[in-house]
């Protein structure tokens, strides 16, 4: 069970749009239909921001949009905000009762 | 709004047993989900621990199974979390999450704790 693949950074200016992919494998995130997004700000827990690859829990931006191609996820950041610089995981069921995260990506707005 | 916190020793020494409790609070450890344990090392990634459904029937981490215990104590509405043989490389903030059942996501996280494995 080895940790899905995103990014180590990715960067953008206000307004703009940008995407983190995360990729697993035929096991993990191209089997399920359950991968999940977290934000984490520093020295803070992590926040969900999309699950179930494309839905949104209540009061979370809908700039934040999740989508899924095969093996792989993404996570768009739509109109890019200061506040929106942070750390983002995704996280995926890998069967047999287990779950594996993604390596995490630095969001930097420039 | 369901609530979570980690309490426990920060500092444990090599070789001996991490232990760690979340105490849940606007909800009840019975209610029907998974209570999950995870765990980032300073600087690095999260990683899934393990987790407690409400039944006491647990599922853990294939890389650290054979040496982690999750346990639930409904009287206090807490669940725990052992951890034996720690090393340096245990040394991590460990946080404790809600696992929705049937949709594989965690909606509530505690704050986490820092746990560091040194003699």
């Amino acid at each position: 069970q080895s940790a899905l693949t995103q990014p180590a950074s990715v960067s953008g200016s206000p307004g703009q749009s940008i995407t983190i992919s995360c990729t697993g494998t035929s096991s993990d995130v191209g089997n399920y239909y359950l991968v999940s997004w977290y934000q984490q700000h520093p020295g803070k827990a992590p926040k969900l921001m999309i699950y179930e690859v494309t839905k949104r829990p209540s009061g979370v931006s809908n700039r934040f949009s999740g989508s899924k191609s095969g093996n792989t996820a993404s996570l768009t950041i739509s109109g890019l905000q200061a506040e929106d610089e942070a750390d983002y995981y995704c996280c995926s069921y890998a069967g047999s009762y287990t779950y594996v995260f993604g390596t995490g990506t630095k969001v930097t707005v420039l | 709004q369901v609530q979570l916190q980690e309490s426990g020793p920060g500092l444990v020494k090599p070789s001996q047993t991490l232990s760690l409790t979340c105490t849940v609070s606007g909800g009840s450890v019975s209610s029907g989900y998974y209570w999950s344990w995870i765990r980032q090392p300073a600087g690095k990634g999260l990683e899934w621990i393990g987790r407690i459904y409400t039944s006491g029937s647990t599922n853990y981490n294939p890389s650290l199974k054979s040496r982690v215990t999750i346990s639930l104590d409904t009287s206090k509405n807490q669940f725990s979390l052992k951890l034996t043989s720690v090393t340096a490389a245990d040394t991590a903030v460990y946080y404790c999450a809600r696992d929705r059942v049937g949709a594989s996501y965690f909606d509530s996280w505690g704050q986490g704790t820092l746990v560091t494995v040194s003699s």
